[in-house]
């Protein structure tokens, strides 16, 4: 099946400062990427949805200028989480669609673990 | 907008078989998915229902009744491995550019195998 990796695991940082997550598709072209935060016990919540090329697409409630989104090639999208602050803290998971794929089903990363100290 | 309800928790017995249910409630309907996802990783796919009926994919089985709004997964003769939590999905219709759309996850069932 097709992989997705995400980059860093996990990573702890002081608050204020920035964070670059980085999501590859690793043996397929993703026209699309998302991004997802996780906290603890609770579902999936969509952030982002990120197009190659174009500007991503945030959902209701999400700062776009928090969370900078660059979706640069059809194999790399990465999340910028600015000014880090501890409520930021959480599970980021990012998955991304197979180009051509009939079913548009999703291939999830790792995930990526933020502690903001 | 999306409302999808299941189960907070389930627990079974190594060897038995369990359903676990999932209605949703969507603006617009583009496919219903299953994930399995253990503690502290990614969710894996599980399943796809975009038309009524059942799916069956070795000892997991997924089926989808559209005009309920209804899904659910059966899991055959379960093993440890198997306690995990388990997402339903909703793929919404709504055409998000370049061939995409959306899921919108419920918020999962932690199920517990137990000896």
């Amino acid at each position: 099946g097709a992989v997705v990796s995400q980059h860093p695991s996990w990573v702890i940082c002081k608050s204020g400062t920035s964070v670059k997550i980085e999501c590859r598709s690793l043996d397929f072209q993703a026209t699309t990427m998302f991004w997802y935060r996780q906290f603890p016990k609770q579902s999936l919540m969509l952030m982002a949805t990120s197009n190659e090329g174009s500007k991503a697409t945030y959902e209701q409630g999400v700062e776009k200028d928090k969370f900078l989104i660059n979706h640069a090639s059809l194999t790399l999208s990465t999340l910028t989480v600015t000014s880090a602050h501890p409520e930021d803290s959480s599970f980021y998971i990012c998955s991304a669609r197979v180009l051509g794929e009939l079913n548009n089903e999703q291939f999830f990363g790792p995930g990526t673990r933020l502690t903001v100290l | 907008g999306q409302n999808i309800d299941q189960p907070t928790e389930m627990t079974a017995t190594e060897g038995a078989i369990v359903q676990i249910n999932c209605t949703y409630q969507t603006s617009g309907f583009n496919g219903l998915f299953w994930y399995q996802q253990h503690a502290g990783e990614a969710p894996t796919f599980l399943s796809y229902n975009v038309l009524d009926g059942l799916e069956e994919k070795g000892r997991f089985s997924s089926f989808l009744s559209r005009s309920k709004g209804y899904s659910y997964l059966l899991l055959k003769e379960l093993q440890m491995k198997d306690s995990a939590s388990y997402l339903c999905a909703v793929r919404d219709d709504a055409y998000s550019g370049a061939g995409s759309y959306q899921l919108t996850f419920g918020k999962g069932t932690k199920l517990s195998v137990i000896p």
